[in-house]
């Protein structure tokens, strides 16, 4: 069962930033929040990944609520690739590693 | 350096037939395995995972099994398949290997199962 809800679609502005809110609200102590995308009939490409403080790498910064019950994904200068659907996930630690996808957020961005 | 095989990448079959859909991963051992299903529009549903040779663990129930032979082989299977077995199914693993790079998911490429 997914343990996250996001927006179904959302749409961006080429250069601008993308803020992708995820809600995780049963979310445990010592579950990860992950961040995939996917383009059309390819696997999920993996974006980042975090516990409870802010996460920044190449591709995007992750921003975690102080009662980590909600998350942001932050795609600070969008293109035109980046057109997809981002998925946000709770890794789940019960014998082995769950990872349970939700339904996800189809971004366009618009040139 | 690890990669994740999956075959066919496209597949057509009757209902009633029998299917069977394998992933293998290499450079990395005792992987956790997992076999996901897309259905047209939609989101990743786990169907599977299996944490060491053997062990499986079911999602959801349905027409689908799976199976662990070989510690980095996975393997989906149905006997007879139904209209609603249709849709594009994704191997993935995850590592267990020690180092902060390896806490990912790796997915396939997937396999697209049309059942006619």
């Amino acid at each position: 069962d997914a343990k996250t809800t996001q927006p179904p679609s959302m749409d961006c502005a080429e250069g601008r930033a993308a803020n992708l809110p995820c809600n995780h609200s049963t979310i445990s102590g010592n579950e990860y929040v992950y961040w995939y995308r996917q383009i059309h009939s390819q696997g999920p490409q993996y974006i980042i990944h975090g516990l409870k403080n802010n996460e920044t790498n190449e591709m995007a910064s992750l921003i975690i609520t102080e009662d980590r019950k909600s998350s942001t994904l932050i795609l600070p200068h969008a293109t035109l690739r980046d057109t997809a659907v981002y998925y946000c996930i709770v890794r789940v630690r019960y014998g082995g590693n769950q990872f349970y996808f939700g339904t996800g957020t189809s971004l366009t961005v618009i040139p | 350096s690890q990669t994740i095989h999956q075959w066919p990448a496209t597949l057509v079959q009757p209902v009633g037939s029998p299917l069977s859909l394998e992933c293998t991963v290499e450079g990395t051992s005792n992987p956790n395995l997992y076999w996901y299903r897309q259905a047209a529009g939609r989101g990743l549903q786990l169907l599977f995972y299996s944490v060491g040779i053997g062990q499986i663990s079911s999602e959801v129930p349905q027409n689908l099994s799976a199976s662990r032979p070989q510690d980095r082989q996975f393997i989906l299977s149905s006997k007879k398949l139904l209209l609603s077995d249709s849709g594009f199914y994704l191997c993935a693993y995850y590592p267990l290997d020690r180092g902060t790079t390896n806490e990912k998911l790796f997915f396939g490429s997937g396999t697209q199962l049309s059942v006619l």
